[in-house]
């Protein structure tokens, strides 16, 4: 089992570009979270999915920010025009449908904005 | 909004004593409860979680406690080591939704 995958990794871009990240959750798992973690900061959730529909995006900055998953299975968060306060570590979690199952982490992508 | 509230944002223990972790939670509805450590530049990894049917849970060296009462949650990391030197994370779980608290930093003195 390889866990949740994301890519990339790091990603350095100049303010106003956009910028995508990827997010393969664990097999099965239909519940899908991103979230922004700042530095010293706990994480912060920007979306929930559960299949393919996003059930929770009270948290993520519509003007900016926009996320998908087709298919409920992979999913892309995507920010355009990024600017320098969008530099953080965005995380991707997936769990099984359920109250108390455990939600499994990637590695997240660390974003710098220059 | 933040939820999931902290009483201590850094903690530092000599290696073998036991170190303590506290939170509070706002949402009444809430009843699952993991914590997560997250060592410096990796992903956060659940440690241990309690469900709100119970008060007190035990894991390998961690112990956890959940006063429903007055919305607490502690950690209890005991004979502490070096490789317990990260931030700890306290969470809730509400319909679905996953809420983090900001962190506890604990360092463990040799």
């Amino acid at each position: 089992e390889a866990g949740v995958v994301q890519s990339p990794r790091y990603k350095i871009i100049e303010k106003k570009q956009p910028v995508a990240f990827w997010c393969n959750p664990i097999s099965g798992h239909n519940t899908l979270y991103w979230y922004r973690q700042n530095l010293g900061q706990g994480p912060e959730l920007l979306i929930r999915y559960e299949n393919e529909e996003a059930v929770d995006d009270s948290q993520l900055p519509k003007d900016r920010f926009s996320a998908e998953r087709l298919k409920g299975v992979d999913s892309t968060l995507k920010i355009q025009p990024a600017e320098l306060g969008d530099s953080a570590v965005y995380l991707c979690a997936s769990s099984e449908t359920g109250i108390g199952t455990e939600a499994f982490f990637g590695q997240g992508t660390r974003l710098t904005v220059v | 909004g933040e939820s999931v509230g902290l009483h201590l944002p850094t903690l530092s223990v000599q290696e073998g004593d036991s170190a303590v972790i506290k939170c509070t939670y706002s949402d009444s509805a809430s009843n699952y409860f993991p914590w997560y450590k997250q060592e410096l530049g990796k992903r956060p990894q659940l440690i241990i979680d309690i469900r709100s049917n119970m008060d007190k849970r035990q894991g390998q060296r961690v112990t956890v406690l959940l006063n429903k009462t007055v919305k607490h949650l502690s950690l209890q990391i005991a004979a502490t080591q070096p490789g317990d030197s990260a931030v700890y994370f306290c969470a809730e779980k509400n319909d679905y939704k996953l809420s983090f608290g900001a962190g506890t930093t604990v360092t463990v003195r040799a």
